[in-house]
């Protein structure tokens, strides 16, 4: 079945660095690339939708200068938490529409637990 | 309101039971609707969806959707310790590349 590979799996940054998550579809080509937030008990929050080959389109009250999204190539999508601090600390998410494009077949990366300390 | 409620748990059981996972939404709009099972540290999987209203079965696994109620439902039948995990219902107002919007989800515990 289709595979989201994302990296890193955990980080820890010192506050004000940046830091960059990595999503690869490995077996197919994912012209669209959801990246979801998520906080303790709450649930996965959209934070904005990119698509290859054009600007990503971020959620209400996501700032696109803080989170960076390139969409360089049909199988690789990144996101890029820009000077983080504390506050932004959580678990990232990144998913794809699998093949025919539906929403039944999204699948989803592993996470990226990110600390900022 | 949020568009999506779903009791956070914690829902403990024991092996083999019956377990009931529900969500109710008040959007009118959706008519794609899926579960989803997340293991701690793990990003979801998904496990069932269906299209408006209905039940659809897969081996212990069976998903309940009742449009007039804004209601949704999945049964796990002979739980497992192994099915110890995350429940998360998602629903979308149409497919394609669509926003999914995610419930809370609940936490199950299977005990031996």
């Amino acid at each position: 079945g289709a595979v989201v590979s994302q990296h890193p799996s955990r980080v820890i940054c010192k506050s004000g660095t940046s830091v960059k998550i990595e999503c690869r579809s490995l077996d197919f080509q994912a012209t669209t690339m959801f990246w979801y937030r998520q906080f303790p008990k709450q649930s996965l929050m959209l934070m904005a939708t990119s698509n290859e080959g054009s600007k990503a389109t971020y959620e209400q009250g996501v700032e696109k200068d803080k989170f960076l999204i390139n969409h360089a190539s049909l199988t690789l999508s990144t996101l890029t938490v820009t000077s983080a601090h504390p506050e932004d600390s959580s678990f990232y998410i990144c998913s794809a529409p699998g093949v025919g494009g539906t929403a039944y077949g999204y699948t989803f990366g592993s996470g990226t637990r990110l600390t900022v300390v | 309101q949020k568009e999506v409620e779903q009791d956070p748990g914690p829902l403990s059981v024991p092996e083999g039971a019956i377990v009931s996972l529900n969500c109710t939404y008040s959007n009118s709009a959706f008519q794609y609707f899926m579960w989803y099972r997340q293991y701690s540290r793990k990003g979801p999987e998904l496990l069932m969806y269906t299209y408006s209203s209905g039940n659809k079965e897969d081996g212990r696994f069976t998903a309940q959707v009742d449009k007039s109620s804004k209601y949704i439902s999945l049964f796990i039948r002979d739980s497992q310790p192994s099915d110890s995990a995350t429940y998360l219902c998602a629903m979308s107002a149409s497919g394609g590349y669509q926003k999914v919007t995610f419930g809370i989800g609940t936490k199950l515990q299977v005990i031996p």
